[in-house]
């Protein structure tokens, strides 16, 4: 069974770019999360998803992020008109249903230039 | 806003110590405690926690927690080089979902 799995691994953008990272879940899994880990900081959460569904949004900065998760393909954390402050290890997790542990993909690392 | 506070923040230690993390936490609607080890990559599940006083084990790993103090600690017997990592206690609470709020992790060194 395989694990989360994000891609890309690495991705470099210009200030002003669009990243777009991926997201697919273990197989069996319907809720994902995404985490944001700034450099020398902890983990963060940013958006709960379920298939369609915007569950919990509450850590996503106000403008220019955006989460989905479609009914077919991964799910997808998107980021307009990057900016340096953005530089940081992004983590997709799942879990089968609320009340069950999350498991963690390897993360992107965005490195805004 | 919820609170998970961990120490101390980093240890080194020798081949063959124990060691015990602490986590403590302030949380609405508490849910359940989760450790996890990250060794500069994906966080590895660990345990999940969610009554008071009943141990969760694995090989050498062990976890309790306290409901009532609202902490958890994280226990490693002979610790081994490979035991080098962070160790992540994150709390699911709240009454939307499950977002998990992490603390700042230890950073363990174990020397040979």
């Amino acid at each position: 069974n395989a694990g989360v799995m994000q891609n890309p691994r690495h991705l470099v953008r210009r200030r002003g770019q669009e990243a777009r990272l991926r997201c697919s879940p273990m197989k069996g899994h319907s809720h994902v999360y995404w985490y944001r880990q700034l450099p020398e900081e902890g983990l963060k959460f940013m958006v709960y998803l379920q298939k369609e569904n915007i569950i919990d949004e509450s850590g996503m900065p106000k403008e220019r992020f955006s989460a989905e998760f479609p009914k077919e393909g991964p799910s997808i954390l998107r980021i307009q008109q990057v900016v340096r402050g953005d530089s940081a290890a992004y983590f997709c997790a799942s879990s089968p249903d609320t009340a069950y542990e999350q498991y963690f993909g390897p993360g992107t690392r965005l490195t805004v230039t | 806003e919820d609170k998970v506070v961990q120490s101390p923040l980093s240890l080194v230690v020798h081949e063959g110590d124990t060691v015990t993390l602490n986590c403590s936490y302030e949380v609405t609607n508490f849910r359940s405690l989760l450790w996890y080890k990250q060794e500069k990559k994906a966080p590895t599940f660990l345990f999940m926690l969610t009554s008071s006083g009943i141990e969760k084990k694995s090989g050498r790993l062990s976890s309790i927690l306290d409901k009532k103090e609202l902490f958890s600690i994280l226990n490693i017997t002979a610790t081994q080089t490979g035991d080098s990592a962070v160790y992540l206690c994150a709390v699911e609470a709240g009454f939307s979902g499950s977002r998990l709020t992490f603390g700042e992790g230890t950073q363990l060194t174990v020397n040979p």
